[in-house]
């Protein structure tokens, strides 16, 4: 049972345009959703996070939207950078888990 | 510099030849946990520690050992290795066990042949 997913393996974007990055999640229990970069040979990077309560957190050029209802959040860059270029990694927390989804790999173009 | 330390980086070994990952948190973090990555997969969480001699199984622990003696330190140990242990293994911290951000470490490649 996949509890988080992240069913776009990958994205293109152009530099200077947005980035969208989506994650369903199934479990009603996550209180916290977070978001992750992930460069090649280094550990996984917080980006921001989101409480289960609010619907919007921004921090500079990160966005995170969660919409409870359709059980769906989703990941703003704006605008995206070439240094941008990673995976994301979406991921829900309960009481002493994290959920992580597989990720997007986001590739931006210059 | 406040990380997270894991050692060692790469790690070749045969099967059934325990060995121990090493993992050190230099923030005072409570919380810490393993995790392996595999391909199409994602991360998957092996085991968390909630405090000193406070541990837990996450969603993969068969195979795998951990303890936590002192907050600092959370090694990741594997009594008889098999190649389906072949893995990227992440160890994290944590100021609290939700909402906050996990610092991760660099990350061990292993491979059991």
């Amino acid at each position: 049972d996949q509890q988080v997913k992240q069913n776009s393996p990958s994205l293109s974007v152009q530099e200077g345009r947005i980035s969208i990055l989506n994650c369903d999640y199934t479990n009603s229990m996550f209180d916290y959703f977070l978001w992750y970069k992930k460069y090649p040979a280094e550990g996984p990077t917080f980006l921001i996070s989101i409480s289960s309560i609010k619907d919007k957190n921004e921090d500079g050029r990160f966005t995170v939207f969660l919409n409870k209802s359709a059980k769906h959040l989703s990941l703003h860059i704006v605008p995206s950078q070439p240094g941008d270029s990673a995976v994301y990694f979406c991921a829900g927390s309960g009481t002493y888990k994290y959920i992580f989804g597989t990720g997007t790999r986001l590739k931006v173009l210059a | 510099e406040a990380q997270v330390t894991q050692n060692p980086r790469y790690l070749i070994t045969v099967t059934g030849k325990k060995l121990t990952v090493t993992c050190s948190q230099n923030m005072n973090h409570e919380y810490m946990s393993w995790y392996r990555q595999d391909p199409g997969l994602g991360l998957r969480q092996i085991y968390y520690s909630m405090n000193v001699e406070v541990t837990d199984k996450g969603d993969v622990p068969e195979g795998y050992k951990v303890s936590r003696k002192e907050k600092r330190n959370f090694p990741l140990i594997l009594e008889s290795p098999s190649p389906n242990q072949t893995s990227l293994y992440f160890c994290a911290s944590s100021l609290a066990d939700r909402g906050y951000g996990y610092t991760f470490g660099s990350g061990t490649r292993l491979t059991v042949v």
